[in-house]
């Protein structure tokens, strides 16, 4: 079983809209979860961690649920420069899983 | 502000041969880490380092070595190329013992023929 799952899509969106994704973990006892952004060819950059009380930055808010095991990003207004490929990311004891991403394309 | 410096960019390697990826980073980071990247597949963590004289096995060793001899140097080391490594390789260090945001470096792409 994959540590970190995610929807690939692509999820194929007009600006202005609202796109959530979600990803689940498998090991219970992982310790800080992180959502990254990735353009094509181009290295993976954080958009942001990921905490149990949600956290929001701008058009970006971020969920997690231990009990779940699932985290959650919701973007909101959706920008035609939001079109990347999202990874899911979870720490377990200084280890690094990455989901295999979801692509956003964001369509004028 | 150089952050986490690959190289090479791109390589190409016959089978069998071998070859380093190097990695250096200039902001004092205890943790760093070497990924692979297929298609489809996501990253996956070969090797990763919490200090100098530290390394550990990630996800994905087979067939690869490290050192981390400095703070700033991680290396990667193919002993033995296969067509199988054909990837792109990404280093990232983080100021975190592993828990921290991951810094990459712009990645290297390998073909193994």
């Amino acid at each position: 079983r994959k540590e970190v799952e995610q929807d690939p899509g692509p999820f194929n969106v007009p600006e202005g809209a609202t796109v959530a994704f979600n990803c689940t973990y498998s090991n219970s006892a992982s310790q800080s979860f992180f959502w990254y952004r990735q353009d094509c060819r181009k290295e993976p950059k954080l958009l942001m961690s990921v905490y149990s009380s949600g956290n929001e930055d701008g058009r970006f808010t971020a969920q997690l649920n231990r009990a779940s095991q699932y985290i959650s990003l919701l973007i909101r207004d959706s920008k035609l420069s939001d079109s990347a490929t999202y990874l899911c990311v979870v720490n377990n004891f200084n280890k690094f899983y990455f989901g295999s991403g979801t692509k956003l394309n964001v369509k004028p | 502000n150089a952050g986490v410096t690959q190289t090479p960019k791109f390589q190409v390697l016959k089978t069998g041969q071998s070859m380093t990826l190097q990695c250096a980073q200039d902001m004092n980071h205890e943790y760093m880490s070497w990924y692979r990247q297929d298609p489809g597949m996501g990253l996956r963590l070969i090797h990763y380092s919490v200090g100098a004289g530290i390394t550990d096995q990630g996800e994905v060793p087979n067939g690869y070595n490290v050192s981390r001899s400095t703070t700033e140097d991680f290396p990667l080391r193919l002993l033995s190329a296969a067509p199988s490594q054909t990837s792109v390789y990404f280093c990232a260090s983080s100021y975190g013992i592993g828990t921290g945001e991951l810094f990459f470096g712009e990645g290297s792409r390998l073909t193994v023929l």
